[in-house]
């Protein structure tokens, strides 16, 4: 299958700093790729939807200026968490939509943790 | 009613077992229809995918969607301890193309 891959896989931060997570499809193109939120024991919650070239479609509740998207490239896409908070803590994960099909393949997640 | 309902178990059988995991969902409109496997603190893993109705097979696993009672199945023969995971059924069927998840099942498979 194809593969998505996700930089960096853990990270710990302090409170009030930015902390970027890539997301690189490594073997297809991906005008579309999603992020999503996953707490403890939880199904994951999408939270925004990023197409190349344009600006992410955010879920409901998900604040557009604390978690930046950017989606440059048809392989790669960015999701920044401002100002992280220890309620930020979570594991993030993102998938790729692979073209001519509705399937989409997930990263391995990164688990951030605000200290 | 939300749009995809899956029992999140927890679900146990011994090794050898056959395992029956489902989903019901809401909207009739509903096409692409998915199993991933998550491992935990890992990043979900595709199993299966189905368009419409109709059964699925590879390998020790079978995807089965019914549209005419809106009830998707995974079923997994000759379970082994490697099989223990959470399954989320998943739907394409967001606004922007996105899935919707069920909660997921945890599965433990016991030696």
């Amino acid at each position: 299958g194809a593969v998505v891959s996700q930089h960096p896989s853990w990270v710990i931060c302090k409170s009030g700093t930015s902390v970027k997570i890539e997301c690189r499809s490594l073997d297809f193109q991906a005008t579309t790729m999603f992020w999503y939120r996953q707490f403890p024991k939880q199904s994951l919650m999408l939270m925004a939807t990023s197409n190349e070239g344009s600006k992410a479609t955010y879920e409901q509740g998900v604040e557009k200026d604390k978690f930046l998207i950017n989606h440059a490239s048809l392989t790669l896409s960015t999701l920044t968490v401002t100002s992280a908070h220890p309620e930020d803590s979570s594991f993030y994960i993102c998938s790729a939509r692979a073209p001519a099909t509705d399937t989409q393949y997930f990263g391995p997640g990164t688990r951030l943790t605000v200290l | 009613q939300k749009e995809v309902e899956q029992d999140p178990g927890p679900l146990s059988v011994p090794e050898g077992a056959i395992v029956s995991l489902n989903c019901t969902y809401s909207n009739s409109a509903f096409q692409y229809f998915m199993w991933y496997r998550q491992y935990s603190r890992k990043g979900p893993e595709l199993l299966m995918y189905t368009y419409s109705s109709g059964n699925k097979e590879d390998g020790r696993f079978t995807a089965q969607v019914d549209k005419s009672s809106k009830y998707i199945s995974l079923f997994i023969r000759d379970s082994q301890p490697s099989d223990s995971a959470t399954y989320l059924c998943a739907i394409n069927g967001g606004s922007q193309g996105n899935l919707i998840f069920g909660k997921g099942t945890k599965l433990s498979v016991k030696p």
